[in-house]
């Protein structure tokens, strides 16, 4: 596609509840990104996935959290047990070299309640 | 792991006036240096991006400027408009990938 798709756009979900977030990529974009945006605050950085290699998961906050990414391509950020403090504007963004020219989603808004 | 810091975290500016915002960076390996812009509800763009060979970059009414001897680099917008309220967020990339500022509130007053 043309940019960076995210789904849902929007989600509510009640605490304890697991959550699935998903990112369709720039075709042929090998590097893709997971941040986490609470209101207002800067993004901060969840997970890396480069190519075939293990991804970079130095970020994510707990083991609630995980995320793969298939064939290469759609990545799904899964949430366990959700709690109120995961509530925040979920991010994806994928570039076509690591480090270089990211490209973002619009996010998922996650609300836990 | 690179520590990056943006100045001001809020910028309030008359329209048609220019607006500046600094961010300094700890990794002297970084190389790349790209800002990006938030508008409310959408994800960050890339606005403009500059490799540490080049000590400054234009494009239209934006421009970064580099000094790697002081690691900081600078966003300057001249004859500031309202759709150039937003966040901005500097991201220099380090030996970890790009690490992103806390980002700057750009209002542009009318």
């Amino acid at each position: 596609g043309a940019g960076v798709s995210q789904s849902p756009s929007n989600k509510v979900t009640e605490k304890g509840k697991d959550v699935e977030l998903r990112c369709d990529p720039i075709s042929g974009h090998t590097a893709l990104y997971w941040y986490r945006q609470s209101l207002g605050q800067g993004l901060e950085f969840l997970i890396y996935f480069q190519g075939n290699s293990a991804p970079d998961k130095s970020g994510l906050p707990s083991d609630r959290f995980s995320a793969e990414r298939t064939g290469g391509s759609v990545s799904t950020l899964t949430i366990q047990r959700t709690q109120q403090e995961d509530s925040a504007v979920y991010l994806c963004a994928s570039s076509p070299a690591a480090g270089y020219g990211y490209t973002f989603g619009s996010g998922t808004r996650l609300t836990v309640v | 792991g690179e520590n990056v810091e943006q100045h001001p975290s809020t910028l309030s500016v008359q329209e048609g006036d220019s607006a500046v915002i600094k961010c300094t960076y700890s990794d002297s390996a970084s190389n790349y240096f790209p800002w990006y812009k938030q508008e409310l509800g959408k994800g960050p763009q890339l606005i403009i991006d500059i490799r540490s060979n080049v000590g400054e970059k234009k494009d239209q009414r934006i421009a970064v400027t580099l000094n790697k001897t002081a690691k900081h680099f600078s966003l300057h917008i001249t004859e500031t408009q309202p759709e150039d309220s937003a966040v901005y967020f500097c991201a220099p990339r380090g030996a970890d990938g790009l690490t992103f500022g806390k980002g700057t509130h750009l209002i542009i007053q009318p």
